[in-house]
């Protein structure tokens, strides 16, 4: 699978927009894109995921760049509880079990 | 629809011994996979279940296996346990499809202590 590359960490204001970029250069035409997060001592969470299509849904919007080798999670409106480990991964559809998680994004959201 | 369930949610256990941890996935879902989750290594694959067949290892010793019933239902093993397994261990179910890609469920985990 595909290694990605995130920041290890951001901060956002609350009520605006947070935009976590994730580079992903190896990713090959079959791999999809999934973010998950993680609220401390919890289970990774999954958000979205995209193949090639920007997608939408009420957590999140995820941007993938035309050539697939970045994409971006956009959290629209941040609140205190987006506060989290944000984790971008690669993998294929039917060997999704084997991904590796990297150390992710550490989102602070601030008052 | 009820989540994935794991038990026992915490767990402390003396070097040497062994330990079993069991994993309930969502229903309809028979793909499980483990992950043991430490400050100092986040988030790593150990291993992945589908139909009661193992797919996937990750790079951990034979002291770690596991299995699936024909329930779904997955269990994972730790014999000979060291200090440094004490860990969160994750498990986490998903629906197969292709062309589609689906997400994994993850449960709260397993916090193993070895003392």
């Amino acid at each position: 699978d595909a290694k990605t590359t995130q920041p290890p960490s951001m901060d956002c204001a609350e009520g605006r927009a947070a935009n976590l970029p994730c580079n992903h250069s190896t990713i090959s035409g079959n791999e999809y894109v999934y973010w998950y997060r993680q609220i401390h001592s919890q289970g990774p969470q999954y958000i979205i995921h995209g193949l090639k299509n920007n997608e939408t849904n009420e957590m999140a919007s995820l941007i993938i760049t035309e050539d697939r080798k970045s994409s971006t999670l956009i959290l629209p409106h941040a609140t205190l509880r987006d506060t989290a480990v944000y984790y971008c991964i690669v993998s294929y559809d039917t060997n999704a079990g084997k991904s590796t998680f990297g150390d992710g994004t550490t989102l602070t959201v601030k008052p | 629809k009820a989540g994935v369930t794991q038990t026992p949610r915490y767990l402390i256990k003396t070097r040497g011994q062994q330990v079993t941890l069991s994993c309930s996935p969502i229903s309809g879902h028979r793909s499980v996979s483990w992950y043991q989750q430490t400050p100092g290594q986040g988030l790593q694959f150990l291993f992945e279940y589908f139909s009661e067949t193992q797919r996937n290892k990750g790079n951990f010793p034979g002291r770690f296996s596991g299995r699936q019933f024909s329930n779904s239902r997955s269990e994972m093993n730790v014999s000979t346990l060291e200090l440094g397994d004490s860990a969160l261990y994750l498990c986490a179910s998903r629906q197969e499809g292709w062309g589609e890609g689906y997400g994994y469920t993850f449960g709260s985990g397993t916090r193993l202590t070895v003392v």
